[in-house]
């Protein structure tokens, strides 16, 4: 079946220092890719997406590669704010029959980013 | 626009009751998808409404349940409550094109006693 593997939290970064989230996944077909973040007390936010191989999804600074030789899709950002504290989950989107839609999430990973 | 709607955003329950929880998609979003977050299992599929058929179902026991009315809103009901069904349930829509995003609401808080 399809899993998403995140790197494990949580991470504690300075301001402005660099954010690497490691996402890897296994899936059949081609599978779509998400990044969603969730603030304190708040649902899933989209973050950013990928589609095919080698689409670079980006958004508010964050970006991810869909690497299917590699079946990853890190999130990166070059300076981090202490607003970006947050937890950040990985997904891919996968269709049965019907074009039925569902995510398979990744554990999530807190991000702390102190001033 | 507005997002998806879900009430209420918390609710206590003790062991044994039921309880109902709604959601609103965003408008023109005819499909409507449920998950459990739990600090445990993480974010889970329950299941997944669509022209009010229910198209896909997750691995979880018949006491949950759901429904989606002709407007595209949405109900999900557990009945016989237990202490591990404490959780945030979060209500998701989409559009039936597109990369498969779901768009979520900020989720009902159930906690049982």
């Amino acid at each position: 079946g399809n899993s998403v593997t995140q790197m494990e939290g949580p991470v504690t970064l300075s301001e402005e220092a660099f954010l690497t989230i490691n996402c890897t996944y296994t899936a059949t077909g081609y599978p779509s890719l998400f990044w969603y973040v969730q603030y304190p007390g708040e649902g899933l936010q989209l973050l950013l997406k990928a589609t095919k191989a080698d689409d670079k999804g980006s958004n508010k600074g964050f970006e991810a590669t869909y690497r299917k030789e590699t079946t990853s899709f890190h999130l990166e950002k070059g300076s981090v704010q202490v607003s970006d504290s947050a937890v950040y989950f990985c997904a891919l989107s996968s269709f049965s029959s019907g074009s039925a839609r569902q995510l398979t999430f990744g554990s999530g990973t807190q991000l702390t980013v102190l001033p | 626009k507005a997002g998806v709607t879900q009430t209420p955003r918390y609710l206590i329950k003790t062991r044994g009751q039921q309880v109902t929880l709604s959601c609103s998609p965003i408008s023109g979003h005819r499909s409507v998808s449920w998950y459990q977050q739990t600090p445990g299992q993480g974010l889970q599929f329950l299941f997944e409404y669509f022209s009010e058929t229910q198209r896909n179902k997750g691995n979880f026991p018949g006491r949950f349940s759901g429904r989606q009315f002709s407007n595209s809103r949405s109900e999900m009901n557990v009945s016989t409550l237990e202490l591990g069904d404490s959780a945030l349930y979060l209500c998701a829509s989409s559009l039936p094109t597109g990369a498969g995003e779901l768009f979520f609401g900020e989720g009902s808080r159930l906690t049982v006693l």
